[in-house]
């Protein structure tokens, strides 16, 4: 089966850090993605880890151990136009491509 | 290079009418994914086509939904009798063949939000 968790919401401040958990139990399992989702639009690719480690990509970052089945998305330099949904999603090998999504991680910057 | 497109963004149907929802991937993608998102809930898979095959319709409800993703023009997910359950966001996703670029990132268009009244 198919099994995504993170927190449901999470709080912060305008120029801190935060850290968005995940973890996740998939058959197949070929890489955990990151999208970021504002209300009432379209989510939008930030990462992709396929390998254990970290992968830095400007003031996101993104982390997998595939061994414990774990990913965090890590934000620096909170800004307020960061509030959104974050959603956590596990992709399959083979013919099948879907992505499984966690229930998203709703953001709420404060200034 | 336009993104994922989809049309219509807002519709309104009356229980037991059709809805028929349409998705035009990015340019050079072969490859179409359609996901549903109730309220406060997480994307869920529906389908997974290529141009005139469907690849794996896990998540399709047995009844009432189809999809196709024809030779020429768009994707279409085609609901019939709609129900007041079917009220959601409906997305389409691409992405391109394996082995161009990252393979498994897909790309989503804005979504169609079906209102069953």
């Amino acid at each position: 089966g198919q099994n995504i968790d993170q927190p449901t919401e999470m709080t912060a401040t305008e120029g801190a850090i935060v850290q968005i958990n995940c973890t996740y139990q998939t058959s197949g399992f070929n890489g955990l993605f990151w999208y970021q989702q504002h209300a009432g639009e379209a989510p939008t690719f930030l990462s992709y880890n396929v390998l254990d480690g970290l992968e830095e990509k400007g003031r996101f970052s993104s982390f997998l151990s595939r061994s414990k089945g774990y990913s965090y998305l890590l934000l620096k330099e909170l800004q307020m136009k960061d509030s959104a949904s974050y959603l956590c999603a596990a992709g399959r090998s083979g013919s099948a491509r879907q992505l499984t999504f966690g229930s998203g991680t709703q953001l709420t910057v404060l200034p | 290079n336009a993104g994922v497109m989809q049309n219509p963004r807002h519709l309104v149907r009356r229980r037991g009418q059709e809805a028929r929802l349409r998705c035009s991937p990015m340019k050079g993608h072969s490859h179409v994914y359609w996901y549903r998102q109730l309220p406060e809930e997480g994307l869920k898979f529906m389908v997974y086509l290529q141009k005139e095959n469907i690849i794996d319709e896990s998540g399709m409800p047995k009844e009432r939904f189809s999809a196709e993703f024809p030779k020429e023009g768009p994707s279409i997910l085609r609901i019939q009798q709609v129900v007041r359950g079917d009220s959601a966001a409906y997305f389409c996703a691409s992405s391109p063949l394996p082995g161009q670029g990252v393979s498994y990132e897909q790309y989503f268009g804005p979504g169609t939000r079906l209102t069953v009244t």
